[in-house]
């Protein structure tokens, strides 16, 4: 089953402060971790991406930190936007053996930009 | 680029219906994933292709879904017979070569209604 899952449902920021949205993973054994953005009506959107060796990759207004000791990622988006409105899934892989590929979404969190 | 491709958009048919799903995926994409998400969740994968071979299909539900991907370029999902649960979006998403630290690209997503 789905080990990965999110501690808020909806998150709801005015524009230009920034979003923390948090996730929590079960699995120990998890070594690469993904953040993907998804508007109404499309598909997931890749936006950063995290291994197991590193507590903090940063990207354009965005930064993903992992807590290894506690099970915990969470997304940073620096100065929100309205276009920044869509639902936020973490996902994570096992990057080998029989489920290399798979990737474990989240419920997901949906984040809305109030002007 | 062009991106993942998917068809029909929408789709609604009756249980017990039968009813398939096309992707194109990303040219040169050696691994394509086929996800279902259902409304309110994360995507669950459902079958991975390695060029024309099946490398991960432990979740799919074989009794009624299939998959195939016969030159290691578009692929189809197939639902025979449809059931009322089976009522999703179905994504369909590439990469270049199979891994977690290979970004997945998302198509815009099939949705099925079963009535």
């Amino acid at each position: 089953g789905e080990s990965v899952g999110l501690h808020l449902p909806t998150l709801s920021v005015q524009e230009g402060d920034n979003s923390i949205i948090n996730c929590a993973y079960s699995n120990s054994a998890s070594d690469y971790f993904i953040w993907y953005k998804q508007e109404s009506g499309k598909g997931p959107q890749f936006i950063i991406d995290i291994r197991s060796n590193m507590d903090k990759r940063q990207g354009q207004r965005v930064t993903v930190l992992l807590n290894k000791t506690v099970k915990h990622l969470s997304l940073q988006i620096a100065a929100t936007q309205p276009g920044d409105s869509a639902v936020y899934f973490c996902a994570e892989n096992i990057q080998g053996g029989s489920t290399l590929g798979r990737l474990y979404f989240g419920r997901g969190t949906q984040l809305t930009v109030w002007p | 680029e062009a991106g993942v491709a998917q068809s029909p958009r929408y789709k609604i048919i009756e249980k017990r219906q039968s009813v398939a799903f096309w992707c194109n995926p990303i040219s040169g994409h050696a691994t394509l994933y086929w996800y279902q998400q259902i409304l309110g969740q994360g995507p669950k994968l459902l079958i991975q292709f390695q060029n024309n071979g099946v490398v991960d299909d432990s979740q799919l539900p074989k009794d009624r879904f299939s998959a195939e991907r016969l030159k290691g370029v578009d692929s189809t999902l197939k639902i025979q017979p449809a059931k009322l649960e089976d009522s999703a979006v179905y994504l369909c998403a590439s990469s270049l070569v199979r891994g977690g630290g290979e970004t997945q690209y998302f198509g815009p997503g099939t949705r099925l209604l079963v009535l």
